[in-house]
Parts: C-alpha cells; structure tokens; sequence
C-alpha cells in the first residue's frame, strides 16, 4: 500500500519570505512523487514531479523540491513567496511497480496563506 | 500541453434525477482516467479507474450502480450519478493520464454538483 502525509493543515508566511510545505510518503518501491496546486473550485494544476536522478526537482511558478529518500520526504519549497501563491497544495506518490493502470494516492493537503 | 476538459462546471439537480460528467482528454488519448470526489476542506477520494474499452476499477466503498463509468474512446470518460441525493453534493474531479513514458496525470477543472 502506499500512502502520503502532509503534516501540516495550514502553513502562513510573510510574502517575500522562504516557504516550505511538508511531504512524507510511504510505498513498497521506489516512488514516483507529484505536487499539486489547487486554487478554489478548481482541478489541481501540476507543479512538479520526481521520477528519477537529481534529487532536488524543479518545477513551475518558482517552486522546488527535494526528494530524500533516506527520510522518505519530498517536501516543496520556494525561496520567495507571494500572495499569489495562496492555495492549496497536494502531494503525490505512486509507486513505480504498479503498472500502466496505477493510481495516485494523495496528502490531506496543506492550505499555504501568504500575507503581506 | 495536455488538457483535459470537465464538463460542466457546475450543476444543480433535483434529488432522484441523475447527472452526467463528461472528462474529455483535447490533445492527447488517455488509455487510463480517474475519477475523484472532494468534500470541502479535504484530500481527493479516488472513486474509481477507468480503462477505454473496460469495464471501471471502483475503489472500496464506492456504489458501482449509483456511480456509472463509461469510457467508451480514448479521449472520453463520463460519470453518470443515478438518482442523485444531497449527500451526493459535492467536487468531482476528473484525471487523466498519458500513454507510457510521460508519467504525466492531467486533471480537469473540476464539477460542483449541487443536489437540492
């Protein structure tokens, strides 16, 4: 089984600021892991993704992540914030060895505020 | 880029009379969608799996009569929910993903059925 935790329900940061939004998965492979963004009554809009080879994985709008295997994370991370960044976001995993047909197991997701 | 459009957007319906969803994939041809639901505030319930020319995976849980699938071509899936009630209001989301080698899962903009 695989699984996704998103520890944090509602991360608030200054704009101009670093921010970071937490991810841990869990699967019996190697995974395959996703961010999301989701703006109100939205679908979810791809930011990035880790496949495989560098761990530290660039993605749109700015955003980043890096890909521990040791600490089983992938936390999202961008160096400035803006306001324009509130929303929510998803984490991702599915694991590589579940064919053509696999699905993604999704985080509970974390509401980023940015203020001014 | 790959697009997938949600069809409609929003719908408000009568309880007991049922709803279709429509998931088209625009520019490219999905062997495999998803179909999830959302409750305000929370993560994205996968329903079920959808493969063009099978019949749909439905996850525990999940009323195969009450939330008909049908993935008749390869670049359209719908959702049909049969005798609607008001606890069956709420986001439905659908996915999409791409042949082998691109790992990509795109998502449509979402639908807010509203059951009164």
């Amino acid at each position: 089984a695989q699984s996704v935790a998103q520890p944090e329900d509602q991360v608030n940061v200054a704009e101009g600021n670093p921010l970071t939004v937490k991810c841990t998965y869990s699967v019996s492979g190697n995974p395959y892991l996703f961010w999301y963004v989701q703006y109100p009554n939205r679908g979810l809009q791809f930011l990035l993704k880790y496949i495989t080879g560098d761990n530290l994985v660039k993605g749109s709008y700015g955003f980043e992540a890096e890909f521990n295997k040791s600490q089983t994370s992938f936390h999202l991370k961008k160096p400035s914030a803006l306001v324009s960044d509130s929303a929510l976001y998803f984490c991702a995993v599915r694991d590589v060895g579940t064919g053509t047909a696999s699905k993604l197991t999704f985080g509970t997701g974390t509401r980023l505020q940015v203020t001014l | 880029g790959a697009v997938v459009s949600q069809h409609p957007s929003r719908v408000i319906c009568k309880s007991g009379t049922s709803v279709k969803i429509e998931c088209r994939s625009l520019d490219f041809q999905a062997t495999t969608m998803f179909w999830y639901r959302q409750f305000p505030k929370q993560s994205l319930m996968l329903m079920a799996t959808s493969n063009e020319g099978s019949k749909a995976t439905y996850e525990q849980g999940v009323e195969k009569d009450k939330f008909l699938i049908n993935h008749a071509s390869l670049t359209l899936s719908t959702l049909t929910v049969t005798s609607a009630h008001p606890e069956d209001s709420s986001f439905y989301i659908c996915s999409a993903r791409r042949d082998r080698g691109t790992y990509g899962y795109t998502f449509g903009s979402g639908t807010r059925l509203t059951v009164v």
